[in-house]
This record gives C-alpha cells, sequence and structure tokens, in this order.
C-alpha cells in the first residue's frame, strides 16, 4: 500500500497558486518525499523532491512539516498544461535496495480556464 | 538528450498470443525499471535493474512474465501467453541510480489484449 494520502481530485483556476495536499505520517527520518505528475498518455514526470527542508525549482515548491508528516506542492501560477495527475511518493535512498516507490492514485488536478 | 524511448507505443494482440517490448534508457543511466500501470491507478513496479542485474523481480508473474538486459543498457519485456487482465500501459523507466534517483519515464506501450 501507498504510504500517502491524497485528495481524488482538486481544481484550480489558472493563474493561481495551486496548492496539493498529502499526508505522510508514518514517514521515517531517511524517507524522501518525491512528487511526480502524470499528464494525459504520457510517462510520469518528476517534479521536485526534499527530505526536511523546503525545496524550490523551476517547476514548483515543496513544504514539508516540521513533524514531516505532511507536506504540500505548490504551483505558484498555474497553466492549462498543468492539468495532470499528481503523485506523492515517500521512499528512502536507493541505497537501501529493498525500496520500492509506491505511487498509489495520486491527486487529479484540474486547471480551470 | 534524447529521453527514454519504448516501442511499440501501442500493441493490439489476443490473448494467448505473445508480446514484447522494448526500453532504451536515457545514456549513462544504471538502473532501469518495468512498470505496469491499470487504468485509474498509479504505476507498479514490475522489476528493477542494476546493470544487467535484476535487483527487484518480486512483483514480476515469473510464470508468464520475461525480462531482460543482456548488456545493461537496453531491456525487453515479454508476456508469454498474454491474458485480457494484462491489458495496461507497460512503463519503463531509468535513472542515474544515485543517492536521491531520480526516475525518467518513456511514454509507455498501451497493450489491448482481446
Amino acid at each position: 500500500d501507498a504510504k500517502t494520502t491524497q485528495p481524488t481530485s482538486m481544481d484550480c483556476a489558472e493563474g493561481r497558486a495551486a496548492n496539493l495536499p498529502c499526508n505522510h505520517s508514518t514517514i521515517s527520518g531517511n524517507e524522501y518525499v518525491y512528487w511526480y505528475r502524470q499528464i494525459h498518455s504520457q510517462g510520469p514526470q518528476y517534479i521536485i523532491h526534499g527530505l526536511k527542508n523546503n525545496e524550490t525549482n523551476e517547476m514548483a515548491s515543496l513544504i514539508i512539516t516540521e513533524d514531516r508528516k505532511s507536506s504540500t506542492l505548490i504551483l505558484p501560477h498555474a497553466t492549462l498544461r498543468d492539468t495532470a495527475v499528481y503523485y506523492c511518493i515517500v521512499r528512502v535512498s536507493i541505497m537501501n535496495r529493498d525500496d520500492k516507490i509506491i505511487f498509489g492514485k495520486g491527486t487529479r488536478l484540474h486547471i480551470l480556464p | 538528450e534524447a529521453g527514454v524511448v519504448q516501442s511499440p507505443r501501442y500493441k493490439i494482440i489476443e490473448k494467448k498470443q505473445p508480446v514484447a517490448f522494448w526500453c532504451n534508457p536515457i545514456s549513462g543511466h544504471n538502473t532501469l525499471y518495468w512498470y505496469l500501470q491499470n487504468l485509474g491507478q498509479g504505476p507498479e513496479l514490475l522489476i528493477r535493474y542494476e546493470n544487467e542485474e535484476a535487483v527487484d523481480d518480486s512483483q514480476l508473474p515469473k510464470d508468464r512474465f520475461s525480462a531482460e538486459r543482456l548488456k545493461g543498457v537496453d531491456s525487453t519485456l515479454k508476456i508469454q501467453p498474454a491474458e485480457l487482465g494484462d491489458s495496461a500501459v507497460y512503463l519503463c523507466a531509468s535513472s542515474w541510480g544515485g543517492t536521491t534517483d531520480t526516475q525518467y519515464f518513456g511514454p509507455g506501450t498501451r497493450l489491448t489484449v482481446l
């Protein structure tokens, strides 16, 4: 089973910030939070990841709570092309050969014109 | 830089027929993954290779599925014989294999078994 809980779907107006929540209350100290998204008929695309600190890149920002039990992915200015399924994943470093990525069902984000 | 290449993109076969999918990872990526994605679900790992070694094939149904990565570069996933329930998208991903192991996915092969 996935180690994360996400809302099934969300809507966001174009040009607004899209805030996608994720609960991972059983996360371990050595587990990272990853976000991927999957646009229709494409393979998943890496967005961002973090361990403890907030992270930002050209695509999004990742806010991780101090207790690390939840996080929020922020798309600062959503466009229609951001319509996709967003997956929140927790995993240990690849150095643990027993680790598996478990995607879950993700959040279906609709950007409304 | 070319991304992960998969072929074919679409395949339609009758049940009990064999089928094969091919994946060419990003150049220099040592780790290669095959995933299965059913409609409305997230991808599920079938097998992971580190170079030519299958380090995790615990989710691969070995009675009908097989995979190989003979030279540690491209890979083939085979189903023989295919069943109706095998209809799904088969995704290939690769990664450098470093500590954070970001995976890059191909577009997938959509299999329909009639």
